[in-house]
């Protein structure tokens, strides 16, 4: 069975970045679809961005975050990477790895990780 | 402003047929595959529907999904307390260099 771990909680000033990470077991990257999604409290889901780890250059990104988000795979160790830079209080928010075989079709989620933008 | 359009609540009383609808466009639903969502509070989502009408194993044949033109839809037959969850409607849109849009959730109450 596939499970993704992401990393644990962060709380970040504005203007400054934060990497996420998310690591398969059970499974690999190779071949699939790595996106994350993110929620704002009390929001629904936004798709940033989303990565294929056995072909490079591969990374699409959302209009919204196209400036400020890089996602990178590693095959080598299955783990998947999402920055997002000049963060604002909006960014506030958790931010989930999804893996599948298409975009759209995120089979298996990671637990969630919980951004804090805050001065 | 979801790119595609869902209610924002619905009820059932437990044993009813509820259905969720999801509208977008000839960008997204009306030219690629839906996808439907479940996610319990506090927790990730759960795949629920692929390909429009495709169950992922697990998933009971309580939950259908179908779609029609730039339309589509989620039937929960026989609700249980349990199906008391938001659901999501997902797309890949081809507009803007292509990306996945959602909508933006129908809260599912079981009366």
């Amino acid at each position: 069975q596939v499970q993704l771990v992401q990393s644990g909680a962060e709380v970040k000033k504005p203007g400054s970045s934060v990497k996420v990470s998310c690591k398969a077991s059970g499974g690999t990257f190779g071949g699939y679809f790595i996106s994350w999604v993110r929620q704002a409290p009390g929001q629904g889901l936004e798709w940033m961005g989303g990565v294929i780890a056995t072909i490079f250059d591969s990374a699409t990104y959302a209009q919204n975050f196209q400036a400020r988000v890089t996602i990178t795979a590693d095959e080598s160790t299955n783990t998947a990477y999402m920055e997002l830079s000049s963060l604002r209080s909006e960014d506030t928010a958790v931010y989930y790895c999804a893996r599948g075989g298409e975009l759209g079709n995120f089979e298996y989620w990671g637990q969630g990780t919980r951004v804090t933008v805050s001065s | 402003q979801s790119v595609l359009t869902q209610p924002p609540s619905a009820s059932g009383t437990p044993g009813q047929r509820v259905t969720i609808s999801c509208s977008g466009s000839s960008f997204n639903i009306g030219s690629n595959y839906v996808y439907w969502y479940q996610q319990l509070p506090g927790t990730a989502p759960k795949l629920l529907i692929f390909r429009n009408d495709q169950r992922p194993s697990g998933v009971p044949d309580r939950f259908s999904g179908s779609k029609s033109g730039t339309s589509a839809s989620l039937a929960i037959s026989g609700l249980r307390s349990e199906d008391e969850a938001a659901y999501y409607c997902a797309a890949w849109d081809d507009s803007l260099s292509g990306h996945v849009v959602f909508g933006g959730g129908t809260k599912l109450t079981v009366l």
